[in-house]
């Protein structure tokens, strides 16, 4: 199985300054078609998560350009360029490489200092 | 706009058969490239994959939790069902249905979740 590890667990920001997370996962997420399924997820509080990136870098419709991810191989960041106050909650990253496992970083909750 | 709804029962007794189902609109379920997911979210923990299944039928269930798990889709509904049995406290989450595109890898759409607490 394919463990995804992320740092830190919480990360305190000031309003409009930048917040990195981190996630690796235990075995390369290149699949055999070339291409890399990690996939980053916010759940603000008392929400269902919402998809923000795929296949590493890609936004999803309707997802602010301040969300921003990188990475390959086992090491993916997720960056966020300039905090608001409606970015507060966890975010995961989900590898489906593994298909048809999924598995999901544990979270990095990402609040206002 | 895909929309995902579950519904089913908030309160299960231990040993017995948790039953949810996922109502779709906005899309059909039986579109290809689209696999119907059940996830589930333990108070104040991360997220865990149950299952998920196709349209044609075919289902993919966690290692884990693959003894006890059930997952079904009726295209004419457009809905798709979880049945997980012998339920103990350890099974009480917020779960949600979501659909994963096999195109993105990722989890695209999904529901709002439902509290499913197992308790005599």
């Amino acid at each position: 199985d394919i463990v995804m590890t992320q740092t830190p667990l919480s990360s305190p920001v000031t309003l409009g300054q930048p917040a990195s997370i981190s996630c690796r996962s235990s075995q390369s997420l290149v699949h055999s078609d070339g291409n890399t399924y990690l996939s980053w997820l916010q759940q603000r509080p008392g929400q269902p998560p919402r998809l923000l990136i795929y296949k590493i870098s890609n936004r999803f419709s309707g997802v602010p350009d301040r969300f921003s991810g990188s990475g390959a191989g086992t090491d993916f960041t997720l960056k966020i360029s300039r905090v608001e106050a409606e970015d507060v909650g966890v975010y995961y990253c989900m590898q489906a490489t593994q298909f048809p496992f999924l598995t999901f970083g544990g979270g990095t909750k990402v609040e206002i200092k | 706009q895909v929309q995902l709804q579950e519904s089913g029962p908030g309160l299960v007794k231990p040993s017995q058969t948790l039953s949810l189902t996922c109502t779709v609109s906005g899309g059909s379920i039986s579109s290809g490239g689209y696999y119907w997911s059940w996830i589930r979210q333990h108070p104040g923990k991360g997220l865990e994959w149950i299952g998920y299944i196709y349209y044609s039928g075919s289902t993919y269930y966690n290692p884990s939790l693959k003894s006890r798990v059930t997952i079904s889709v009726d295209t004419s509904k457009n809905q798709f069902s979880l049945k997980l049995s012998s339920v103990t406290a350890a099974d009480t989450a917020v779960y949600y249905c979501a659909r994963l595109a096999a195109q993105l890898g990722g989890v695209d759409y999904w529901g709002q979740g439902t509290l499913v607490t197992v308790s005599s």
